[in-house]
């Protein structure tokens, strides 16, 4: 298996711009996780989905973000408009939720807004 | 607040010592997991205790779970230079399928 995948691993942009990132969890898992990691504030749970639902989005910032998963096999987090307090580690991860509630992590979008 | 809260926040040891990193928890659990990530990476599993268990071991990890005083900890055994790291506990609430984690270990393994 592929694992989690993201994408892009690094994205550079201009304060105001719109920003997309992708998820593919690994085949099989119906639970998706997007997280956010600083050195500030560590690791945060943003939104997280359950057969394509989303169950708890509380931990999303504000408005200007936003998460889709319109199938099982796709998720996208976006960020419009940007700004440099956005600039963080996304982390998107999956499980099963009918086991130990492990999950497993993508490699990360690196996001840099300046 | 996050729910786990790791101690010490970072930890320099010799190769070949034993690493020992502790957790702290607020509320009841259903389990309780130790992640590692190495720099740049995404955060890897690498065991999990319930919480009806008091200790569980996996190679060279131990982890013991105090649910009475909501505490676990983590012992790497014959560190290597390969283990230098940040290690995170991760707690999921009784009946809730998300993960809260702590801020993490930084370990580092000098040769």
């Amino acid at each position: 298996d592929a694992g989690v995948i993201q994408s892009p691993r690094h994205e550079v942009t201009e304060m105001g711009q719109e920003v997309t990132l992708r998820c593919k969890p690994i085949s099989g898992h119906n639970s998706l996780f997007w997280y956010r990691q600083t050195m500030m504030r560590g690791l945060e749970l943003l939104i997280y989905f359950n057969n394509n639902v989303p169950i708890d989005d509380s931990g999303m910032p504000e408005d200007r973000f936003s998460a889709k998963m319109p199938n099982a096999s796709f998720s996208t987090l976006k960020i419009q408009p940007s700004e440099p307090r956005d600039s963080a580690v996304y982390f998107c991860a999956s499980s099963f939720s009918g086991s130990t509630n492990e999950q497993f992590f993508g490699p990360g979008t690196r996001l840099t807004v300046l | 607040s996050q729910q786990g809260e790791e101690d010490p926040q970072a930890l320099s040891i010799q190769e070949g010592e034993n690493a020992t990193m502790n957790c702290s928890y607020k509320t009841s659990i259903n389990n309780l997991q130790w992640y590692r990530q190495n720099s740049g990476r995404g955060l890897v599993h690498l065991i999990l205790i319930r919480s009806n268990e008091r200790e569980k071991h996996s190679g060279r990890l131990r982890v013991t779970l105090d649910t009475s005083k909501k505490s676990s900890s983590l012992l790497i055994t014959a560190s290597r230079a390969a283990d230098t790291a940040s290690y995170f506990c991760a707690t999921d609430k009784e009946g809730a399928q998300k993960l809260v984690f702590g801020q993490g270990t930084r370990l580092t393994i000098n040769p």
